[in-house]
């Protein structure tokens, strides 16, 4: 069966720190997707990456940057000089080829960043 | 940012009574889902539609049913609400199946007292 587990719960950091959201996953299917989302306290869902499971490449996308390890079952996402506005939950999802598009959620991790 | 329109965007009502919950796309997406956010758990997928009139049942189904009879929209419905179904749900399309990314409507907040 399929699992996501965003271990923390609420991360409180101040600005132009760096910081990790961690999210581990479990799935016996061998073809599978990686995702984050992150939802600012507007309340919407923000797509913010996609990883497949035969690309373990790392991604760098301006201050933010994923860390993907299937020896480990992870998919970490690093914000380098945290800013106000990166104050959100922030949401792993992980789906399987066989299940087709069906999004499997992390319960989120809270993060707030203070000025 | 991906057409999606959900209405109501807020509702109260009481125990028992029905509710829908409507989910409008201009993208002409093939996959439209239902969500439901709760502290704790994330989104849970309630019910999901890959096609018009072909609907299956996600991980929290009980107590939902869904209809699509157009592409462009996903009828929620709660037949008897119930106090329990106290929550923010989401509508989600997606063009293709596995690897592509579920794009999301703004919610609706629902109450039920």
């Amino acid at each position: 069966a399929q699992k996501v587990t965003q271990a923390q719960t609420e991360i409180s950091v101040v600005e132009k720190e760096d910081v990790t959201l961690d999210c581990v996953y479990e799935t016996r299917d061998t073809t599978y997707y990686l995702f984050w989302y992150k939802q600012p306290p507007s309340g919407e869902l923000v797509f913010l990456i996609r990883r497949n499971s035969f690309d373990e490449q790392n991604e760098i996308s301006g201050r933010y940057s994923w860390n993907f390890q299937k020896s480990t079952s992870s998919f970490n996402f690093t914000i380098t000089a945290s800013q106000v506005v990166d104050s959100a939950v922030y949401f792993c999802a992980l789906s399987e080829r066989e299940y087709g598009n069906k999004l499997v959620f992390g319960a989120g991790t809270i993060l707030r960043v203070k000025s | 940012d991906a057409g999606i329109t959900q209405s109501p965007r807020h509702k109260v009502t009481e125990t028992g009574t029905p509710v829908t919950l409507r989910c409008h796309q201009t993208e002409n997406h093939r996959y439209m889902y239902w969500y439901r956010q709760d502290p704790g758990h994330g989104l849970r997928l309630i019910h999901y539609s890959y096609g018009v009139k072909d609907t299956d049942k996600g991980e929290v189904s009980d107590g939902y049913s869904v209809s699509r009879s157009k592409t462009e929209d996903f009828l929620l419905t709660l037949e008897s609400a119930t106090s329990s179904q106290t929550s923010v749900y989401f509508c989600a399309i997606s063009d293709r199946r596995g690897n592509q990314p579920q794009h999301f409507g703004d919610g609706t907040r629902l109450s039920i007292l």
